[in-house]
Protein backbone atom coordinates (compact mmCIF):
# COMPACT_ATOMS: atom_id res chain seq x y z
CA UNK A 1 0.00 0.00 0.00
CA UNK A 2 1.16 3.63 -0.82
CA UNK A 3 1.61 5.43 1.75
CA UNK A 4 2.37 9.51 2.34
CA UNK A 5 3.98 11.03 5.69
CA UNK A 6 4.25 15.07 5.96
CA UNK A 7 5.70 15.12 9.67
CA UNK A 8 4.87 18.90 9.89
CA UNK A 9 1.34 19.55 11.08
CA UNK A 10 1.94 23.30 11.00
CA UNK A 11 4.98 25.75 10.35
CA UNK A 12 5.07 29.14 11.45
CA UNK A 13 7.58 31.64 9.64
CA UNK A 14 7.84 35.02 9.64
CA UNK A 15 7.75 36.86 5.95
CA UNK A 16 11.24 36.51 4.11
CA UNK A 17 12.37 33.28 6.46
CA UNK A 18 13.02 30.05 3.98
CA UNK A 19 10.86 27.27 4.71
CA UNK A 20 11.14 23.79 3.82
CA UNK A 21 8.14 21.42 3.71
CA UNK A 22 8.82 17.43 4.50
CA UNK A 23 7.54 14.71 2.71
CA UNK A 24 8.23 11.04 3.16
CA UNK A 25 7.19 8.21 0.77
CA UNK A 26 6.47 4.50 0.83
CA UNK A 27 5.48 2.67 -2.26
CA UNK A 28 6.24 -0.95 -4.21
CA UNK A 29 5.74 0.45 -7.50
CA UNK A 30 8.61 1.37 -9.28
CA UNK A 31 7.36 3.81 -11.52
CA UNK A 32 5.07 6.39 -9.65
CA UNK A 33 4.58 10.32 -9.44
CA UNK A 34 5.06 12.92 -7.05
CA UNK A 35 3.38 16.17 -6.47
CA UNK A 36 2.62 19.33 -4.76
CA UNK A 37 -0.18 20.99 -4.10
CA UNK A 38 -0.84 23.91 -2.29
CA UNK A 39 -4.65 24.65 -0.95
CA UNK A 40 -5.73 28.52 -0.13
CA UNK A 41 -8.41 29.70 2.66
CA UNK A 42 -10.51 29.02 -0.91
CA UNK A 43 -10.12 25.48 -1.26
CA UNK A 44 -9.46 25.19 -4.32
CA UNK A 45 -6.15 22.57 -4.80
CA UNK A 46 -3.58 24.06 -6.92
CA UNK A 47 -1.46 22.11 -8.88
CA UNK A 48 2.24 23.15 -8.03
CA UNK A 49 4.73 20.10 -9.42
CA UNK A 50 4.75 16.79 -10.67
CA UNK A 51 8.18 14.57 -10.70
CA UNK A 52 8.14 10.84 -11.93
CA UNK A 53 9.97 8.20 -9.99
CA UNK A 54 13.09 8.10 -12.74
CA UNK A 55 13.73 12.05 -12.70
CA UNK A 56 15.66 13.01 -9.84
CA UNK A 57 17.08 16.24 -10.72
CA UNK A 58 15.95 18.96 -8.47
CA UNK A 59 13.99 21.55 -9.75
CA UNK A 60 13.03 25.39 -9.30
CA UNK A 61 10.50 27.33 -10.08
CA UNK A 62 10.83 31.34 -9.11
CA UNK A 63 10.94 31.30 -5.22
CA UNK A 64 10.11 27.29 -5.28
CA UNK A 65 12.23 24.35 -5.14
CA UNK A 66 12.18 20.49 -4.44
CA UNK A 67 14.58 18.02 -3.91
CA UNK A 68 13.42 14.51 -4.66
CA UNK A 69 15.55 11.95 -3.42
CA UNK A 70 14.87 8.63 -3.80
CA UNK A 71 17.16 7.01 -1.45
CA UNK A 72 15.32 8.22 1.63
CA UNK A 73 11.82 8.18 -0.60
CA UNK A 74 11.86 12.24 0.13
CA UNK A 75 10.29 15.03 -1.83
CA UNK A 76 10.70 18.14 -0.20
CA UNK A 77 9.58 21.70 -0.79
CA UNK A 78 11.39 24.84 0.03
CA UNK A 79 10.01 28.15 0.04
CA UNK A 80 12.97 30.73 -0.38
CA UNK A 81 11.66 34.18 0.98
CA UNK A 82 8.54 33.36 1.87
CA UNK A 83 5.31 35.92 1.48
CA UNK A 84 2.30 36.10 3.33
CA UNK A 85 0.45 34.84 0.03
CA UNK A 86 2.11 31.49 0.72
CA UNK A 87 -0.34 30.94 3.68
CA UNK A 88 -1.46 27.81 2.88
CA UNK A 89 -2.23 24.22 3.12
CA UNK A 90 0.40 22.46 1.01
CA UNK A 91 -0.18 18.64 0.48
CA UNK A 92 2.27 15.98 -0.98
CA UNK A 93 0.38 13.34 -3.30
CA UNK A 94 1.58 9.91 -5.01
CA UNK A 95 0.10 8.44 -7.75
CA UNK A 96 0.84 5.13 -8.63
CA UNK A 97 1.44 4.57 -12.49
CA UNK A 98 -0.48 2.04 -14.76
CA UNK A 99 0.97 -0.77 -17.41
CA UNK A 100 1.79 2.29 -19.68
CA UNK A 101 3.75 4.01 -17.33
CA UNK A 102 1.01 6.81 -16.96
CA UNK A 103 -0.66 7.84 -13.70
CA UNK A 104 -4.30 6.62 -12.97
CA UNK A 105 -4.80 9.48 -11.31
CA UNK A 106 -5.23 8.48 -7.74
CA UNK A 107 -3.70 10.51 -5.24
CA UNK A 108 -2.59 9.21 -1.94
CA UNK A 109 -2.04 12.60 -0.24
CA UNK A 110 -0.19 13.57 2.82
CA UNK A 111 -2.26 14.93 5.67
CA UNK A 112 -0.51 18.37 5.07
CA UNK A 113 1.21 20.95 6.42
CA UNK A 114 -0.07 24.33 6.85
CA UNK A 115 2.12 27.50 6.48
CA UNK A 116 1.91 30.42 8.07
CA UNK A 117 3.80 33.74 6.85
CA UNK A 118 3.27 36.92 9.40
CA UNK A 119 4.41 39.65 8.04
CA UNK B 1 -13.51 29.25 -19.87
CA UNK B 2 -12.59 25.72 -18.95
CA UNK B 3 -12.51 24.27 -15.69
CA UNK B 4 -14.52 22.67 -13.28
CA UNK B 5 -17.35 23.37 -11.17
CA UNK B 6 -18.76 22.22 -8.37
CA UNK B 7 -22.23 23.09 -6.41
CA UNK B 8 -23.45 24.06 -4.37
CA UNK B 9 -20.43 25.34 -2.03
CA UNK B 10 -22.25 24.76 0.95
CA UNK B 11 -24.87 22.17 1.61
CA UNK B 12 -26.49 21.31 5.14
CA UNK B 13 -27.98 17.82 5.40
CA UNK B 14 -30.56 16.40 8.00
CA UNK B 15 -29.91 13.04 9.68
CA UNK B 16 -30.92 10.15 7.45
CA UNK B 17 -31.34 12.43 4.13
CA UNK B 18 -29.51 11.68 0.93
CA UNK B 19 -27.76 14.49 -1.16
CA UNK B 20 -26.62 14.87 -4.06
CA UNK B 21 -23.17 16.81 -4.88
CA UNK B 22 -22.48 18.58 -8.42
CA UNK B 23 -19.48 18.29 -10.41
CA UNK B 24 -19.26 19.10 -14.38
CA UNK B 25 -16.16 19.87 -16.55
CA UNK B 26 -16.15 21.03 -19.82
CA UNK B 27 -12.19 20.36 -20.13
CA UNK B 28 -13.34 16.83 -22.22
CA UNK B 29 -11.42 14.87 -20.15
CA UNK B 30 -12.57 11.66 -19.40
CA UNK B 31 -11.09 10.70 -15.69
CA UNK B 32 -13.28 12.20 -12.92
CA UNK B 33 -12.13 11.31 -8.55
CA UNK B 34 -14.00 12.28 -5.76
CA UNK B 35 -11.86 12.84 -2.52
CA UNK B 36 -13.09 13.65 0.67
CA UNK B 37 -11.26 15.91 3.06
CA UNK B 38 -10.86 15.75 6.93
CA UNK B 39 -9.24 18.15 9.24
CA UNK B 40 -5.64 16.75 9.47
CA UNK B 41 -6.21 13.88 7.38
CA UNK B 42 -5.62 15.40 3.62
CA UNK B 43 -7.79 13.98 1.23
CA UNK B 44 -8.93 10.57 0.69
CA UNK B 45 -10.57 9.42 -2.50
CA UNK B 46 -14.01 8.10 -2.90
CA UNK B 47 -14.98 6.88 -5.65
CA UNK B 48 -13.41 7.41 -9.60
CA UNK B 49 -14.41 7.30 -13.05
CA UNK B 50 -11.73 6.80 -16.37
CA UNK B 51 -14.77 6.15 -18.89
CA UNK B 52 -18.47 7.09 -19.57
CA UNK B 53 -20.54 4.37 -17.45
CA UNK B 54 -17.76 2.95 -15.82
CA UNK B 55 -17.05 4.01 -12.22
CA UNK B 56 -14.75 1.99 -9.33
CA UNK B 57 -14.66 2.38 -5.86
CA UNK B 58 -11.72 4.36 -3.74
CA UNK B 59 -10.52 3.98 -0.42
CA UNK B 60 -13.69 4.93 1.23
CA UNK B 61 -16.68 4.68 -0.61
CA UNK B 62 -19.08 3.04 1.96
CA UNK B 63 -22.00 5.04 1.69
CA UNK B 64 -21.60 7.31 -0.71
CA UNK B 65 -22.60 6.72 -4.81
CA UNK B 66 -21.62 8.14 -8.17
CA UNK B 67 -23.11 7.78 -11.89
CA UNK B 68 -21.45 8.63 -14.84
CA UNK B 69 -24.00 8.88 -17.42
CA UNK B 70 -21.78 11.72 -19.82
CA UNK B 71 -18.77 12.75 -19.97
CA UNK B 72 -18.64 16.21 -18.43
CA UNK B 73 -20.83 15.15 -15.33
CA UNK B 74 -20.15 13.25 -12.12
CA UNK B 75 -22.48 13.13 -9.38
CA UNK B 76 -21.72 12.06 -6.25
CA UNK B 77 -24.42 11.25 -3.20
CA UNK B 78 -24.10 10.94 0.09
CA UNK B 79 -26.65 8.50 0.98
CA UNK B 80 -28.12 7.68 4.60
CA UNK B 81 -25.65 5.35 4.96
CA UNK B 82 -22.95 7.47 5.52
CA UNK B 83 -22.93 8.01 9.58
CA UNK B 84 -20.42 10.73 9.19
CA UNK B 85 -20.69 12.96 5.91
CA UNK B 86 -19.27 16.19 7.51
CA UNK B 87 -16.51 17.10 5.48
CA UNK B 88 -15.28 18.97 2.76
CA UNK B 89 -15.12 17.52 -0.74
CA UNK B 90 -13.27 17.77 -3.54
CA UNK B 91 -13.76 16.39 -7.67
CA UNK B 92 -11.11 16.62 -9.86
CA UNK B 93 -10.30 16.03 -13.20
CA UNK B 94 -6.84 14.09 -14.61
CA UNK B 95 -5.42 16.59 -17.36
CA UNK B 96 -3.01 14.95 -19.66
CA UNK B 97 -1.42 11.27 -18.41
CA UNK B 98 -0.89 13.12 -14.64
CA UNK B 99 -2.32 16.23 -13.49
CA UNK B 100 -5.38 16.27 -11.47
CA UNK B 101 -7.23 19.76 -11.61
CA UNK B 102 -9.33 20.17 -8.76
CA UNK B 103 -13.18 21.88 -8.24
CA UNK B 104 -13.18 24.70 -5.12
CA UNK B 105 -15.43 21.83 -3.53
CA UNK B 106 -18.06 21.19 -1.65
CA UNK B 107 -18.65 21.69 2.04
CA UNK B 108 -21.22 19.19 3.57
CA UNK B 109 -22.84 19.69 7.19
CA UNK B 110 -25.19 17.85 8.77
CA UNK B 111 -27.55 19.29 11.00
Amino acid sequence: AQKVTQAQTEISVVEKEDVTLDCVYETRDTTYYLFWYKQPPSGELVFLIRRNSFDEQNEISGRYSWNFQKSTSSFNFTITASQVVDSAVYFCALSEANAGGTSYGKLTFGQGTILTVHP
Amino acid sequence: DGGITQSPKYLFRKEGQNVTLSCEQNLNHDAMYWYRQDPGQGLRLIYYSQIVNDFQKGDIAEGYSVSREKKESFPLTVTSAQKNPTAFYLCAVLLGTVKAFFGQGTRLTVV
